[in-house]
């Protein structure tokens, strides 16, 4: 079964341009996740969905920042213009909500962005 | 506001011995702890989870113990093998809110 695809696996731009990283979700899950990881601060949520809602935007840390999910099986993040403190692993993650039963978050293999 | 804290930051632990790591929560509303595993150039991946109903929890060689008075608990690995290797999260979550992470133990097993 084909897991969290992400693209590209690595990214690497100069500051001021426009990034946008790719995510397609594991069919039938309904909600996705956006990560950032950095030896700093760890895993940080930036935002999720649900049924290709936006639910919670806090952890997005900038306005450059914006998510979208215009369909159950794309989602895109997108940083404009993008500075090198944005510089981390970028993962997205997708489980299915199922009512009171928790399930488990299942990770893509990341984007690892570099902005020069 | 961290709300899960996670201890120690690294862990070196000889083949065959017990890898213990610690996470200590705050918010009592937590009602889903699961552990995930990442090895380098993968995203994390679900281990075991336990529920606050139980204390401990068991697959193959991997237990959590958990212990909600003390707001803790906690990941054991029992004969630890090198492919043990990888860094460990623990997480914390109400229902299918978002979850919250430790920051990550990085365990290497030595031969």
């Amino acid at each position: 079964d084909a897991g969290v695809i992400q693209s590209p696996r690595h990214e690497v731009t100069e500051m001021g341009q426009e990034v946008t990283l790719r995510c397609k979700p594991i069919s039938g899950h309904n909600s996705l996740f956006w990560y950032r990881q950095t030896m700093m601060r760890g895993l940080e949520l930036l935002i999720y969905f649900n049924n290709n809602v936006p639910i919670d935007d806090s952890g997005m840390p900038e306005d450059r920042f914006s998510a979208k999910m215009p369909n159950a099986s794309f989602s895109t993040l997108k940083i404009q213009p993008s500075e090198p403190r944005d510089s981390a692993v970028y993962f997205c993650a997708s489980s299915l909500e199922f009512g009171i039963s928790n399930q488990p978050q299942h990770f893509g293999d990341g984007t690892r962005l570099s902005i020069l | 506001q961290q709300q899960v804290k996670q201890s120690p930051q690294s862990l070196i632990v000889q083949k065959g011995g017990i890898s213990i790591i610690n996470c200590a929560y705050e918010n009592t509303a937590f009602d889903y702890f699961p552990w995930y595993q990442q090895f380098p150039g993968k995203g994390p991946a679900l281990l075991i989870a336990i529920r606050p109903d139980v204390s401990e929890k068991k697959e193959g060689r991997f237990t959590i113990s958990f212990n909600k008075s003390a707001k803790q608990f906690s990941l054991h690995i029992m004969d630890s093998q090198p492919g043990d290797s990888a860094t460990y999260f623990c997480a914390a979550s109400k229902g299918n809110q978002k979850v919250t992470f430790g920051t990550g133990t990085k365990l290497q097993v030595i031969p």
